[in-house]
């Protein structure tokens, strides 16, 4: 089955950049989209098509793609930014809708 | 401002039928994607299937035997039914929409824990 690949954790302290990355064969051809996940709350998209950013979402988040690789950017992480964050795309099809395992940033 | 509800049991007994509902307001469940996506206790989030343009589904191919997702636009809700459940079928269960059917998953209910267990 089709996978998307995430590390477990990151970690960074406050005002360094974290970069969290999410790869898998079909990305070159399939937009990648990022949701954050707080503890007992519903997720929220936080970049959609590779790097477009919803409105409301801070500009410290941003998004890159390159080859199988696609990377959420947090410049600036501040202690609120800690939470699960998933990677999400459609398979090599498109048909179907896949999910990244999650990465757990830590603020230090 | 696009609001979702879920709404039914929290408790479910092994093989019998999970059902939920999704009510939906400041959009038509006849526009876009209409997702039901679910989370183990601890675990990561596993989509589930959609229903799209007043009656088209697509379905996770791992629980595309046991799911379906309908629609009832006269009340402006869709429904998920999961069949035969087991206790790894124990989770929170969020109804989401999309603007897409790739996914981009803009809205979401605040979601509802549904266990299974006799």
């Amino acid at each position: 089955s089709y996978e998307l690949t995430q590390p477990p954790s990151v970690s960074v302290s406050p005002g360094q950049t974290a970069r969290i990355t999410c790869s898998a064969d079909a990305l070159p051809n399939q937009y990648a989209y990022w949701y954050q996940q707080k503890p007992g709350q519903a997720p929220v998209l936080v970049i959609y098509k590779d790097s477009e950013r919803p409105s409301g979402i801070p500009e410290r988040f941003s998004g890159s793609s390159s080859g199988t690789t696609v990377t959420l950017i947090i410049s600036g992480v501040q202690a609120e930014d800690e939470a699960d964050y998933y990677c999400q795309s459609p398979d090599s099809s498109g048909t179907y809708v896949v999910f990244g395992g999650g990465t757990k940033l830590t603020v230090l | 401002q696009v609001q979702l509800q879920e709404s039914g049991p929290g408790l479910v007994k092994p093989s019998e039928t999970l059902s939920l509902i999704c009510n939906v307001s400041g959009d038509s469940v006849t526009n876009y994607y209409w997702s039901w996506i679910r989370q183990p206790p601890g675990k990561g989030l596993e989509w589930i299937g959609y229903i799209y343009y007043s009656g088209s589904t697509s379905y996770n191919p791992s629980l595309k035997s046991r799911v379906t997702i309908s629609e009832d636009t006269s009340k402006n809700q869709f429904s998920l039914n999961l069949s035969s459940v087991t206790a790894a079928d124990t989770a929170v269960y969020f109804c989401v929409m999309g603007y897409c059917s790739g996914g981009c998953f803009q809205h979401w209910g605040q979601g509802t824990l549904v266990t299974v267990s006799s």
